[in-house]
């Protein structure tokens, strides 16, 4: 079946980066762009970003631009997301999520996120 | 401060309709198109509605969808318990040049 399997909590000092990947299995990986979509503890979905598999077209959201780095293997159906410099305000849940056509920003396949705690 | 707002809360007892809403502006939903998000407490959101009215396969017509100028209302007819979650609605925002979530409504079952 379509999924997006994400890699596992992670557990940062402030300062450093983390990298969450995202597998794409059930479905044609460079046929659908990823988003990427954090929720900080008790609070709503932010839009971070999103890439195109096949093109490796990538757009930022204004937030994190400078601090985001996204890219894909398309040999292992695999998309990256790396966020450097963390705070503690980038403590949260971050999932990827399938679009279901060319940005058409309609997120029809949701991994099950990957916790990721910034603290000293 | 999300571009969409929506109401913080939202209850009705099971069988009762309850709509759930979503203020936005131009350059959001005034121009484009909205989707809606259920999620389980510690779990990832899910696709309920999308391109204003449009259900996916396997979501209940009990859900319904609308769009009028910069707001869109997301209903439920017919509450049932297992629709207590958060709702979140979504556009397209131009000045974000990206999507933007709206607050998330909680909704409860009385």
């Amino acid at each position: 079946q379509v999924q997006l399997v994400q890699s596992g909590a992670e557990v940062k000092k402030p300062g450093a980066s983390v990298e969450v990947s995202c597998k794409a299995s059930g479905y044609t990986f460079t046929s659908y762009y990823i988003h990427w979509v954090r929720q900080a503890p008790g609070h709503g979905l932010e839009w971070m970003g999103i890439i195109d598999p096949r093109g490796g077209t990538i757009s930022y959201g204004q937030k994190l631009q400078g601090r985001l780095t996204m890219s894909r293997d398309t040999s292992t159906s695999t998309v990256y997301m790396e966020l450097s410099s963390l705070r503690s305000e980038d403590s949260a849940v971050y999932y990827c999520a399938r679009d279901t056509g060319s940005g058409s920003y309609i997120l029809d396949v949701w991994g099950k996120g990957t916790a990721v705690a910034v603290s000293s | 401060q999300s571009a969409l707002t929506q109401p913080p809360s939202a209850s009705g007892t099971p069988g009762q309709r309850v709509t759930i809403s979503c203020s936005g502006s131009a350059s959001n939903i005034g121009s484009y198109t909205v989707n809606w998000y259920k999620q389980l407490p510690g779990t990832a959101p899910k696709l309920l509605i999308y391109s204003n009215n449009q259900r996916p396969s396997g979501v209940p017509d009990r859900f319904s969808g609308s769009k009028s100028g910069t707001s869109a209302s997301l209903a439920f007819s017919g509450l049932q318990s297992e629709d207590e979650a958060d709702y979140y609605c979504a556009s397209w925002d131009d000045s974000l040049n990206g999507p933007v979530f709206g607050g998330g409504t909680k909704l409860t079952v009385l």
